[in-house]
């Protein structure tokens, strides 16, 4: 059975405090692994896939890496707008459409 | 409209009562998912539509009743819930044509049942 582990469950960071969040995954045959934010009230909003181990992806102050067992989101310099729960999920190979996700950490950046 | 819509955004009913949930996407997808997001638990998909075939049932009970009339529209019906159907309802969809199909979320239903 597929498996999303993230770590910590919650961060709180100093704005300008750089950190990075843990997903650890068991998968049979990873096809992907996504990132995605979710604010409060809201949908998840897509931000990242990696396809294979040593991709790393960036956009503006996160960057996304993966190895064959985890994947980790950097967050440079986070501003407070930054604070969400980030989720991580896994795509099987032969798993059709599903999606496999963890919990999410939720990330809240002080001034 | 753009992306994933859903309505409504909030919605309280009776144990008793039948109601729906819409979702429509403008992005030209022909896979819309419906998942399942309750406190401190990761995201449960329940249905899966490809090209308005439903291809996935996790399980749900039968008091959740899908319906995918075309690939733009999918509809929950919701008929003598329990309260521990009280939760957040996503919409996603994606397209099947490429090997890595992204799943673009809509806002969601905010669903209490009393």
């Amino acid at each position: 059975e597929d498996q999303v582990t993230q770590s910590p469950e919650a961060l709180r960071l100093q704005e300008g405090e750089s950190s990075s969040l843990n997903c650890s995954y068991t998968v049979s045959g990873l096809r992907g692994l996504f990132w995605y934010r979710q604010d409060p009230g809201k949908g998840p909003e897509f931000l990242f896939t990696l396809y294979s181990a040593g991709e790393e992806k960036e956009k503006e102050r996160l960057k996304a890496t993966l190895t064959k067992k985890e994947s980790f989101l950097h967050i440079t310099a986070p501003k407070p707008e930054d604070s969400a729960t980030y989720l991580c999920a896994v795509q099987a190979g032969g798993g059709g459409n599903k999606l496999t996700f963890g919990t999410g950490t939720q990330l809240k950046v002080e001034l | 409209e753009t992306g994933v819509t859903q309505t409504p955004r909030h919605l309280v009913m009776g144990m008793t009562n039948k109601k729906s949930l819409k979702c429509e996407q403008h992005l030209g997808h022909n896979a819309m998912y419906w998942y399942k997001q309750s406190a401190k638990k990761p995201l449960e998909l329940m249905f899966v539509y490809n090209f308005k075939e439903q291809t996935e049932n996790n399980s749900v009970p039968s008091r959740f009743s899908p319906e995918c009339p075309n690939s733009s529209h999918l509809f929950l019906h919701l008929h003598t819930l329990q309260p521990e159907d009280s939760a957040l309802y996503l919409c996603a969809s994606s397209s099947q044509r490429g090997p890595m199909e992204t799943q673009y979320f809509g806002p969601g239903t905010r669903l209490l049942v009393l």
